[in-house]
């Protein structure tokens, strides 16, 4: 069984360039999770999505960035106009529906680096 | 504001010695509490978690200890092996899973 899929593993983008981070669940969860992680640092939660609902946003900053979790396809995180401060690894994670166990399923991470 | 943080940064061990890694938490209402690893450049992994309404939960290895009184929690490793490096976090979960995370300590496994 594959785990939850993360791509690109690293991504390189110039200020004011965009990123987009693709996460594919677990098969058979349809929750998904974003967090962001800086350096020496924890995870800090994001968003929170199911199949074409934004479930908790309380994470995301206001500007700039948007997540989307498709009846098809990937969850996707985008990043307009990156800046400096973007540089993070970002996780995605999954868990089947509404079991609130605590056990999330992650990826291994997108690591994006702003020039 | 509300938090959930580690005391030590970095825990050194001897291979084979038992490790006790500290969190505490300032939400008198939290009441769930996940232990996760992070081996670097991978994704955090579920050790063990526990309920307020217990204040003692054993897994393989692993022992997670809560005291809400002083709030606290411990995860206790027995018998550390180098794979026990790694980051380890506590986290807080606040509804539908969405976790809280602490820093994390960074344990250190030396022959």
């Amino acid at each position: 069984n594959a785990g939850v899929m993360q791509n690109p593993r690293h991504l390189v983008r110039r200020r004011g360039q965009e990123a987009r981070l693709r996460c594919s669940p677990m098969k058979g969860h349809s929750h998904v999770y974003w967090y962001r992680q800086l350096p020496e640092e924890g995870l800090k939660f994001m968003v929170y999505l199911q199949k074409e609902n934004i479930i908790d946003e309380s994470g995301m900053p206001k500007e700039r960035f948007s997540a989307e979790f498709p009846k098809e396809g990937p969850s996707i995180l985008r990043i307009q106009q990156v800046v400096r401060g973007d540089s993070a690894a970002y996780f995605c994670a999954s868990s089947p529906q509404g079991r609130n166990t605590g056990e999330l399923f992650f990826g291994e991470g997108s690591r994006l680096t702003v020039l | 504001g509300e938090s959930v943080g580690l005391h030590l940064p970095t825990l050194s061990v001897q291979e084979g010695d038992n490790s006790i890694i500290n969190c505490a938490y300032s939400n008198s209402a939290s009441d769930y509490f996940i232990w996760y690893k992070q081996e670097s450049g991978k994704g955090p992994q579920f050790i063990i978690d526990i309920r307020s309404n217990m204040d003692k939960r054993q897994g393989q290895r692993v022992t997670v200890l809560l005291n809400k009184t002083v709030k606290h929690l411990s995860l206790q490793i027995a018998a550390t092996q180098p794979g026990d490096s790694a980051v380890y976090f506590c986290a807080e979960n606040r509804e539908t899973d969405k976790l809280i995370f602490g820093t994390g300590t960074r344990l250190q496994v030396f022959p």
